[in-house]
């Protein structure tokens, strides 16, 4: 069954320094997002990608924050300098073209930032 | 503007006994309801999806939930509880609107514990 990854599982990093979060969606897959969870707190959206550009992003999503889908397969979530409230699980999603299909997550990227 | 509520963040329920975790939500559009599955140290599985047909929902794992757009809720239930659901529930709402690249809205999800 097809499946979006993530890379890595788990990411150490120090206060202002850049992390880039990996993801591989479903291969037909159209529309891409990021979403993240702070311990104990609701999932929360950051962005959404279509046809090569943001398409929505949350107040979160500052300038801070850069989505890139360098290769055709791969799309990936840059924080440029870090802090220490960016510790989170960090969960890529793909869907599919249509109205009402479910987003496809991968198993999260946990960044810790010391 | 849309919102999810879960009601509940935690309920426990002894194995082999019904499980009920509710949801409301609001949305400008008509809604397209999801709940997901958060297994420990694993991703979101989605369960079961309303997408408009019809308001009874079958998903996996013996799992159904109903739309009932006057009461706003998507409930979700299970007629008999086993030790595997134990898990953290997530209703999710994205509005249907044209060609939506939306974002799914969360709720603060629902921790389910299944007492043996």
């Amino acid at each position: 069954e097809p499946e979006v990854t993530q890379t890595p599982s788990h990411q150490v990093t120090q206060m202002g320094q850049e992390v880039i979060l990996r993801c591989v969606p479903i291969s037909n897959h159209l529309y891409f997002y990021w979403y993240r969870q702070i311990l104990g707190q609701k999932v929360e959206f950051l962005v959404s990608f279509y046809n090569n550009e943001i398409s929505e992003k949350s107040e979160i999503f500052d300038d801070q924050f850069s989505v890139e889908r360098p290769d055709g397969s791969n799309f990936t979530l840059k924080i440029r300098s870090t802090k220490l409230e960016d510790s989170a699980m960090y969960f890529c999603a793909s869907r599919t073209q249509g109205e009402g299909t479910e987003a496809f997550f991968g198993q999260g990227t946990r960044l810790t930032v010391v | 503007a849309q919102s999810v509520t879960q009601l509940d963040s935690h309920v426990s329920v002894s194995e082999g006994t019904p499980v009920l975790l509710r949801c409301n939500y609001s949305s400008s559009y008509s809604p397209s309801l999801f709940w997901y599955v958060q297994h420990p140290n694993k991703g979101l599985q989605l369960l079961l999806k309303y997408t408009s047909a019809a308001t009874l929902v079958k998903g996996i794992n013996g799992f159904e939930a109903e739309f009932k757009k006057s009461e706003t809720s998507f409930h979700l239930t299970k007629p008999s509880a086993h030790m595997s659901d134990a898990a953290e529930y997530f209703c999710v709402v994205s509005p249907q609107k044209r060609g939506g690249a939306d974002g799914l809205t969360f709720g603060k999800g629902t921790h389910l514990i299944i007492q043996p």
